[in-house]
């Protein structure tokens, strides 16, 4: 079945600079891949997201790059507000493409 | 829409005793997903059903663990006898056929003593 990996676990910015969390996945048939935002004590969020047939997304801040050769997909934050600060979740759809295997996320942490 | 609506937000209990949360998906949503969240295993997928009807069981921890959707619009996940490793957040999530995005409910969870 899929496996996604996710690095790093936990990641610490000045505000303003960049963050790039990075995430691999295995199954060559996935095709969907979300990143959600899980504030303290809240739901997972989704911020974006991305199909195979696109290299790169953007919404504002962020932006998710996709290599499909490669299996692995990322999203990068730029000028980031404390308000950043969250867990990060990226997945990939199972075979089937019905469901989602999330990666074991990334504590970001932005420090004013 | 109120979005997907998840009862108890929390739940304490005994070991031994029967727990069963609640789970309302957003309606018209075909598709409705349990996941289990721990610090020590992360987003965890146990069951999901597609028009009420459970595609795939196997991330569901042991027989102790039982799903139900008897309608679109609403699911159950219970646990029968509790165990303090049961305590987690447990989250609800659903979907629409034609999208990929699952939209999470607020959570419950469960503190088993």
């Amino acid at each position: 079945g899929e496996n996604v990996e996710q690095h790093p676990s936990t990641l610490s910015v000045q505000e303003g600079d960049s963050a790039v969390i990075k995430c691999t996945y295995s199954d060559s048939a996935s095709n969907y891949f979300p990143w959600y935002k899980q504030e303290l004590g809240k739901r997972p969020q989704l911020i974006i997201d991305i199909r195979s047939n696109v290299g790169e997304k953007k919404d504002q801040r962020i932006a998710v790059t996709l290599n499909k050769t490669a299996k692995h997909f990322s999203l990068h934050i730029t000028e980031t507000q404390p308000e950043d600060s969250a867990v990060y979740f990226c997945a990939a759809t199972d075979n089937y493409g019905q469901n989602f295997v999330f990666g074991p996320g990334t504590r970001l942490s932005v420090l004013p | 829409d109120a979005g997907v609506i998840q009862s108890p937000r929390h739940e304490v209990t005994e070991m031994g005793q029967e727990v069963t949360l609640r789970c309302k998906p957003i309606s018209g949503h075909n598709s409705l997903f349990w996941y289990r969240q721990t610090m020590m295993r992360g987003l965890e997928l146990l069951i999901y059903f597609n028009n009420n009807v459970p595609i795939d069981d196997s991330g569901m921890p042991e027989d102790r663990f039982s799903a139900k959707m008897p309608n679109a619009s609403f699911s159950t996940l219970k646990i029968q006898p509790s165990e303090p490793r049961d305590s987690a957040v447990y989250f609800c999530a659903s979907r629409t056929g034609p999208s990929y995005e699952q939209y999470f409910g607020p959570g419950t969870r469960l503190t088993v003593t």
